[in-house]
């Protein structure tokens, strides 16, 4: 069964290093999105990115993140100078379709340290 | 911002019994999901309702969105061990297509 997988599964990082975090989507999906998880929180949106470009983003993506696609498999969340407040759970998602049949499959997560 | 409120925020239960947690909200969604969530990994995908009023069963769970579309439950029947865990419930934006606003979850646990 296709699935979603990210990598590194654990990431630890000093405060203010830039940190990439990888996801390669189910190939046939055309939706992509990343979110967040602090411990014992709720899930939050941060964006969501179709045709190459960002369809929605939260407000707590701000300047300091950004999402590319850089070919045909991989989804990249870079963060740019990490913040101990970033130290969370974070997860991408994929769907191939909206509306009636819709269905949004999660990765396993990348634990982000920040020390 | 548009807020999801999930009650109760935690159910402990004998097995074999019937329980319902809600997901309410001020705000109106253009759909809205289920994910059960299991610790240390992704919230995984029970069903996603899209018209008000609509109903979904899923073998012992059963979803209901609301009639305006700003609500939504999950029934589930003759709970068994297995069904322990968390459950999240996430809605669509209504103008914010591709935007999602999670509940902060209700756990469930079974006891046998």
């Amino acid at each position: 069964e296709p699935e979603v997988t990210q990598t590194p599964s654990h990431q630890v990082t000093q405060m203010g290093q830039e940190v990439i975090l990888r996801c390669v989507p189910i190939s046939n999906h055309l939706y992509f999105y990343w979110y967040r998880q602090i411990l014992g929180q709720k899930v939050e949106f941060l964006v969501s990115f179709y045709n190459n470009e960002i369809s929605e983003k939260s407000e707590i993506f701000d300047d300091q993140f950004s999402v590319e696609r850089p070919d045909g498999s991989n989804f990249t969340l870079k963060i740019r100078s990490t913040k101990l407040e970033d130290s969370a759970m974070y997860f991408c998602a994929s769907s191939r379709d909206r509306g009636i049949t819709y269905e949004q499959y999660f990765g396993p997560g990348t634990r982000l340290t920040v020390t | 911002t548009q807020l999801l409120e999930q009650s109760p925020q935690f159910l402990s239960i004998q097995e074999g019994e019937n329980l319902t947690v809600y997901c309410n909200s001020s705000s109106v969604f253009s759909s809205l999901q289920w994910y059960r969530q299991e610790p240390g990994e992704g919230p995984v995908l029970l069903v996603t309702v899209v018209t008000g009023g609509e109903v979904k069963k899923l073998k012992r769970l059963t979803f209901q969105f609301g009639d305006a579309r700003k609500d939504s439950s999950l029934h589930i029947t003759a709970a068994q061990p297995g069904d322990t865990g968390l459950y999240l419930c996430a809605g669509e934006g209504r103008c914010n297509f591709n935007k999602f606003y999670f509940g902060s979850g209700t756990k469930l646990n079974v006891k046998p």
